[in-house]
Protein backbone atom coordinates (compact mmCIF):
# COMPACT_ATOMS: atom_id res chain seq x y z
CA UNK A 1 0.00 0.00 0.00
CA UNK A 2 1.19 3.77 -0.99
CA UNK A 3 1.84 5.82 2.03
CA UNK A 4 -0.25 8.95 0.45
CA UNK A 5 -2.70 8.13 -2.21
CA UNK A 6 -4.71 10.05 -4.63
CA UNK A 7 -6.98 10.12 -7.60
CA UNK A 8 -4.70 11.15 -10.55
CA UNK A 9 -7.24 13.38 -11.97
CA UNK A 10 -7.97 15.23 -14.47
CA UNK A 11 -10.61 16.82 -12.50
CA UNK A 12 -12.53 18.76 -14.47
CA UNK A 13 -14.94 21.71 -12.50
CA UNK A 14 -16.60 23.95 -13.99
CA UNK A 15 -15.85 27.69 -12.74
CA UNK A 16 -17.61 28.85 -9.71
CA UNK A 17 -18.37 25.46 -8.61
CA UNK A 18 -16.85 23.58 -5.67
CA UNK A 19 -13.71 21.52 -6.22
CA UNK A 20 -13.75 18.48 -3.89
CA UNK A 21 -10.06 16.60 -3.58
CA UNK A 22 -9.56 13.48 -1.83
CA UNK A 23 -5.95 12.07 0.27
CA UNK A 24 -5.53 8.90 2.03
CA UNK A 25 -2.54 7.94 4.31
CA UNK A 26 -1.81 4.54 5.42
CA UNK A 27 0.50 5.44 8.69
CA UNK A 28 -1.92 5.95 11.72
CA UNK A 29 0.13 7.82 13.80
CA UNK A 30 0.74 10.72 11.13
CA UNK A 31 0.11 13.84 12.91
CA UNK A 32 0.81 16.96 10.23
CA UNK A 33 -1.21 17.01 7.29
CA UNK A 34 -0.66 19.06 4.03
CA UNK A 35 -1.58 20.72 0.94
CA UNK A 36 0.35 21.79 -1.79
CA UNK A 37 -0.20 23.57 -5.24
CA UNK A 38 1.94 23.22 -8.01
CA UNK A 39 1.54 25.04 -11.14
CA UNK A 40 3.07 23.35 -14.45
CA UNK A 41 6.51 24.22 -14.79
CA UNK A 42 6.73 25.67 -11.45
CA UNK A 43 7.32 24.30 -7.70
CA UNK A 44 5.12 23.39 -5.32
CA UNK A 45 3.84 25.70 -2.59
CA UNK A 46 1.65 25.32 0.62
CA UNK A 47 -1.91 26.42 0.66
CA UNK A 48 -2.76 24.52 3.63
CA UNK A 49 -1.98 22.78 6.47
CA UNK A 50 -4.11 20.83 9.36
CA UNK A 51 -3.35 18.88 12.23
CA UNK A 52 -6.20 18.13 14.25
CA UNK A 53 -10.14 16.44 13.31
CA UNK A 54 -12.65 18.48 11.61
CA UNK A 55 -12.19 21.58 9.32
CA UNK A 56 -9.68 24.37 8.97
CA UNK A 57 -11.07 27.02 6.48
CA UNK A 58 -8.71 29.48 4.46
CA UNK A 59 -10.86 32.16 2.60
CA UNK A 60 -11.95 29.58 -0.23
CA UNK A 61 -9.91 26.52 1.06
CA UNK A 62 -11.28 24.31 3.74
CA UNK A 63 -9.08 20.86 4.66
CA UNK A 64 -11.28 18.30 6.10
CA UNK A 65 -9.47 15.76 8.31
CA UNK A 66 -10.80 12.20 9.42
CA UNK A 67 -7.32 10.49 11.23
CA UNK A 68 -9.95 7.38 12.24
CA UNK A 69 -10.72 7.10 8.40
CA UNK A 70 -6.95 7.77 7.72
CA UNK A 71 -8.54 10.89 5.16
CA UNK A 72 -7.57 14.03 4.01
CA UNK A 73 -9.43 16.39 1.72
CA UNK A 74 -9.49 19.98 0.08
CA UNK A 75 -12.14 21.58 -1.04
CA UNK A 76 -12.36 24.46 -3.28
CA UNK A 77 -15.22 27.07 -3.24
CA UNK A 78 -16.22 29.77 -5.87
CA UNK A 79 -13.59 27.86 -7.98
CA UNK A 80 -11.31 29.94 -10.26
CA UNK A 81 -9.58 29.00 -13.72
CA UNK A 82 -6.60 30.13 -11.96
CA UNK A 83 -6.75 27.27 -9.66
CA UNK A 84 -6.14 25.19 -12.29
CA UNK A 85 -3.11 23.00 -10.99
CA UNK A 86 -1.93 20.23 -9.55
CA UNK A 87 -2.68 19.40 -5.76
CA UNK A 88 -0.33 17.42 -4.01
CA UNK A 89 -1.25 16.19 -0.55
CA UNK A 90 1.31 15.54 1.94
CA UNK A 91 1.65 13.77 5.30
CA UNK A 92 4.41 12.62 8.11
CA UNK A 93 5.14 9.57 8.14
CA UNK A 94 6.74 8.05 11.37
CA UNK A 95 8.08 4.49 8.70
CA UNK A 96 11.70 4.21 9.47
CA UNK A 97 11.93 7.87 10.49
CA UNK A 98 9.31 11.03 10.87
CA UNK A 99 9.66 12.83 7.30
CA UNK A 100 7.32 14.86 4.96
CA UNK A 101 5.99 12.10 2.02
CA UNK A 102 3.81 13.09 -1.27
CA UNK A 103 0.99 11.36 -2.95
CA UNK A 104 1.25 11.46 -6.72
CA UNK A 105 -1.00 14.56 -6.87
CA UNK A 106 -4.49 15.45 -8.23
CA UNK A 107 -4.77 17.77 -11.72
CA UNK A 108 -7.49 20.25 -11.39
CA UNK A 109 -8.99 21.57 -14.14
CA UNK A 110 -11.81 25.07 -13.47
CA UNK A 111 -13.86 24.90 -16.89
CA UNK A 112 -13.94 29.08 -17.76
CA UNK B 1 19.25 34.21 0.15
CA UNK B 2 15.68 35.19 0.72
CA UNK B 3 14.64 31.47 -0.92
CA UNK B 4 16.16 28.15 -1.29
CA UNK B 5 18.70 28.61 -3.99
CA UNK B 6 19.29 25.23 -6.25
CA UNK B 7 22.30 25.03 -8.77
CA UNK B 8 22.32 24.49 -11.67
CA UNK B 9 18.84 24.70 -13.32
CA UNK B 10 19.21 22.66 -16.18
CA UNK B 11 22.05 19.82 -16.32
CA UNK B 12 22.60 17.91 -19.79
CA UNK B 13 24.20 14.82 -19.55
CA UNK B 14 25.78 11.59 -21.35
CA UNK B 15 24.58 8.13 -19.78
CA UNK B 16 27.53 6.81 -16.97
CA UNK B 17 28.53 10.42 -16.30
CA UNK B 18 28.35 11.71 -12.85
CA UNK B 19 26.46 14.33 -11.62
CA UNK B 20 26.51 16.83 -8.31
CA UNK B 21 23.13 19.41 -7.69
CA UNK B 22 23.60 21.76 -4.95
CA UNK B 23 21.45 23.34 -2.69
CA UNK B 24 21.92 26.07 -0.46
CA UNK B 25 18.60 26.10 1.76
CA UNK B 26 16.84 29.52 3.95
CA UNK B 27 19.66 30.85 6.22
CA UNK B 28 18.66 29.12 9.61
CA UNK B 29 16.34 26.34 8.59
CA UNK B 30 17.59 23.18 10.02
CA UNK B 31 15.38 20.15 8.02
CA UNK B 32 16.27 19.83 4.25
CA UNK B 33 14.79 17.44 2.03
CA UNK B 34 15.78 16.03 -1.49
CA UNK B 35 12.81 15.08 -4.00
CA UNK B 36 12.94 13.85 -7.26
CA UNK B 37 9.83 14.02 -9.75
CA UNK B 38 9.16 12.34 -12.94
CA UNK B 39 6.94 14.22 -15.71
CA UNK B 40 3.61 14.27 -14.86
CA UNK B 41 4.35 12.56 -11.40
CA UNK B 42 4.36 13.14 -7.96
CA UNK B 43 7.19 13.65 -5.69
CA UNK B 44 9.53 10.91 -4.33
CA UNK B 45 11.18 10.95 -1.30
CA UNK B 46 15.21 10.86 -1.59
CA UNK B 47 16.94 12.06 1.77
CA UNK B 48 16.20 14.40 4.63
CA UNK B 49 18.44 15.92 6.67
CA UNK B 50 17.81 16.97 10.17
CA UNK B 51 20.21 19.13 12.39
CA UNK B 52 23.30 16.97 13.73
CA UNK B 53 20.99 14.18 13.15
CA UNK B 54 21.84 11.02 10.69
CA UNK B 55 20.46 11.56 7.14
CA UNK B 56 17.39 9.62 6.27
CA UNK B 57 18.55 7.87 3.09
CA UNK B 58 15.74 5.47 2.61
CA UNK B 59 14.32 7.09 -0.38
CA UNK B 60 17.73 6.85 -2.43
CA UNK B 61 17.18 4.42 -5.11
CA UNK B 62 20.31 3.19 -5.54
CA UNK B 63 23.72 2.96 -3.83
CA UNK B 64 24.47 5.28 -7.25
CA UNK B 65 22.75 8.59 -5.46
CA UNK B 66 24.20 9.69 -2.37
CA UNK B 67 23.80 13.41 -0.54
CA UNK B 68 25.78 15.31 2.04
CA UNK B 69 25.13 18.48 3.59
CA UNK B 70 27.63 20.63 5.05
CA UNK B 71 28.16 22.38 8.24
CA UNK B 72 24.17 22.21 8.30
CA UNK B 73 23.79 24.38 5.59
CA UNK B 74 24.16 24.00 1.63
CA UNK B 75 23.89 20.06 0.41
CA UNK B 76 25.32 18.28 -2.73
CA UNK B 77 22.92 15.79 -4.15
CA UNK B 78 25.82 13.01 -6.30
CA UNK B 79 24.32 10.59 -8.89
CA UNK B 80 27.40 8.52 -9.98
CA UNK B 81 27.40 6.69 -13.37
CA UNK B 82 23.93 8.14 -14.26
CA UNK B 83 21.12 6.65 -16.38
CA UNK B 84 18.43 7.92 -18.64
CA UNK B 85 15.73 6.24 -15.88
CA UNK B 86 17.37 8.98 -13.59
CA UNK B 87 16.05 11.80 -15.96
CA UNK B 88 13.93 14.08 -13.95
CA UNK B 89 13.32 17.38 -11.70
CA UNK B 90 15.10 17.48 -8.44
CA UNK B 91 13.90 19.31 -6.09
CA UNK B 92 15.22 20.56 -2.40
CA UNK B 93 13.21 21.94 0.57
CA UNK B 94 14.01 23.46 3.70
CA UNK B 95 11.76 24.28 6.83
CA UNK B 96 12.58 25.74 10.01
CA UNK B 97 12.52 22.75 11.95
CA UNK B 98 10.64 19.10 11.47
CA UNK B 99 7.35 17.99 10.21
CA UNK B 100 4.83 20.17 11.27
CA UNK B 101 6.47 23.64 9.14
CA UNK B 102 6.01 24.46 5.93
CA UNK B 103 8.23 23.27 3.15
CA UNK B 104 10.18 25.66 1.05
CA UNK B 105 11.15 24.54 -2.29
CA UNK B 106 13.31 25.90 -4.62
CA UNK B 107 13.30 25.76 -8.17
CA UNK B 108 14.42 22.51 -8.67
CA UNK B 109 17.05 21.14 -11.06
CA UNK B 110 16.13 19.53 -14.73
CA UNK B 111 18.37 16.71 -15.31
CA UNK B 112 18.14 14.97 -18.74
CA UNK B 113 20.54 11.80 -19.15
CA UNK B 114 20.89 11.66 -23.03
Amino acid sequence: QKEVEQNSGPLSVPEGAIASLNCTYSDRVSQSFFWYRQYSGKSPELIMSIYSNGDKEDGRFTAQLNKASQYVSLLIRDSQPSDSATYLCAVNTMNRDDKIIFGKGTRLHILP
Amino acid sequence: GAGVSQSPSNKVTEKGKDVELRCDPISGHTALYWYRQSLGQGLEFLIYFQGNSAPDKSGLPSDRFSAERTGGSVSTLTIQRTQQEDSAVYLCASSLKALSEKLFFGSGTQLSVL
